[in-house]
């Protein structure tokens, strides 16, 4: 079954604690991203990829790094947790084939609590 | 800049009322694609449709439609007989030809379905 998938789904820690919530897609997808969910705001990107070695930022990229490493893996990194990143995070991915559409397909969204 | 508008916050309706949704776009693409995503209280975003900006006819899916107008820049969506399923957060998106991998979310709307 295609799919992405994250972990953890549910993640309460401290702030400065450094974490990292995986995500990883078995579509064979080139292009992979993360994006944020707050009230009031929707969905911001913070960083996508376009390939494996290539990451870039978003919209909203302060306190978060990541890596690609591997094609089906993108990782979220924060380094040092502060309560501002308490948020709603959703990783995906397509095929990245230009200039067609591509379909998104995005994991089930991992819930993060930093005290 | 690109923009997704979705001014209504917060809708509640009683079940079996007609209800649409206001989604208002800016691009300065000529070729883009508009979405809509349902998210259901367990949180995972669910995708309900995808129109390209060639296409301006209606959609009907069951009790769901969709109305596409580039000359007022809206894609707007109604449900129909409205139902206590139906209750979640929706978002209208858009993605442009030059990057067609980043959504632009709009920043959602509540819909609660009252029995």
């Amino acid at each position: 079954e295609a799919q992405v998938t994250q972990n953890p789904r549910y993640l309460i820690t401290v702030t400065g604690k450094k974490l990292t919530v995986t995500c990883s897609q078995n579509m064979n997808h080139e292009y992979m991203s993360w994006y944020r969910q707050d009230p009031g705001l929707g969905l911001r990107q913070i960083y996508y990829s376009m390939n494996v070695e290539v990451t870039d930022k978003g919209d909203v990229p302060e306190g978060y790094k990541v890596s690609r490493k591997e094609k089906r893996n993108f990782p979220l990194i924060l380094e040092s947790p502060s309560p501002n990143q308490t948020s709603l995070y959703f990783c995906a991915s397509s095929s990245g084939q230009v200039p067609s559409y591509n379909e998104q397909f995005f994991g089930p969204g991992t819930r993060l609590t930093v005290l | 800049a690109q923009k997704v508008t979705q001014a209504q916050t917060e809708i509640s309706v009683v079940e079996k009322e007609d209800v649409t949704l206001d989604c208002v776009y800016e691009t300065r693409d000529t070729t883009y694609y508009l979405f809509w995503y349902k998210q259901p209280p367990s949180g995972e975003l669910v995708f309900l449709i995808r129109r390209n900006s060639f296409d301006e006819q209606n959609e009907i899916s069951g009790r769901y439609s969709w109305n596409f107008q580039k000359s007022t820049s809206s894609f707007n969506f109604t449900i129909t007989a409205s139902q206590v399923v139906d209750s979640a957060v929706y978002f209208c998106a858009l993605s442009e030809a030059r990057n067609t991998d980043k959504l632009i979310f709009g920043t959602g709307t509540r819909l609660q379905v009252f029995p």
